[in-house]
């Protein structure tokens, strides 16, 4: 089983839905997740971070659950400026290196 | 706003040459980091670097590569005698602290003929 496991997509969806993605990881000791935003052929910029309540920042919403060691992103009246890869992202307390997945590939058209 | 910086963008080599990636860290930042990303594949951690020793490398991190801090600023990453599949986009990233946020420099572009 891979370590952070994604939908790869594509997901192409109109201006203005409401989309989902999905990510489970293997190892029960991570403590730390992240969404990470790839734009083609950039760096991965942090989207925002994932904690146990859940969290919102604006039209992104994040979930976790622990106990399935799932996480979810949710983007609501999604935005053209919103195409991009999106990337879910693991960390083992206290070791450094963060544990990437694939990735979820999402175009939004007009 | 402070970012990552990284030099060359682009580098092609030769097979067997030796290549230095240059990084410049968000000033303030203690904890430096190497990620690759193969075109089309995930990114995958390399090597993290604090207080100028490595702290942790993963299975890639082979006798080929290795880092280096040489003055207060710079973060290389060297690759000795480049093989075709070290051909990948090379990220630097930084962070305060070891539980902070890492960022991520605009990556160098190997090419290895």
């Amino acid at each position: 089983r891979k370590e952070v496991e994604q939908d790869p997509g594509p997901f192409n969806v109109p201006e203005g839905a409401t989309v989902a993605f999905n990510c489970t990881y293997s190892n029960s000791a991570s403590q730390s997740f992240f969404w990470y935003r790839q734009d083609c052929r950039k760096e991965p910029k942090l989207l925002m971070s994932v904690y146990s309540s859940g969290n919102e920042d604006g039209r992104f919403t994040a979930q976790l659950n622990r106990a399935s060691q799932y996480i979810s992103l949710l983007i609501r009246d999604s935005k053209l400026s919103d195409s991009a890869t999106y990337l879910c992202v693991v960390k083992i307390i206290p070791n450094n290196d963060m544990r990437f997945g694939a990735g979820t590939r999402l175009t939004v058209k007009p | 706003e402070p970012e990552v910086t990284q030099t060359p963008s682009h580098q092609v080599t030769q097979m067997g040459q030796e290549v230095i990636l240059r990084c410049v860290p968000i000033s303030n930042h203690l904890y430096f980091y190497w990620y690759r990303q193969i075109l089309g594949q995930k990114v995958e951690f390399l090597v993290s670097f604090y207080n100028n020793e490595i702290s942790e490398k993963s299975e890639i991190f082979d006798d080929q590569f290795s880092v280096e801090r040489p003055d207060g600023s710079n973060f290389t990453l060297k690759i000795r005698s480049t093989k075709l599949e070290d051909s990948a986009m090379y990220f630097c990233a930084s962070s305060a602290g070891n539980q902070e946020t890492q960022y991520f420099g605009p990556g160098t572009r190997l090419l290895v003929l």
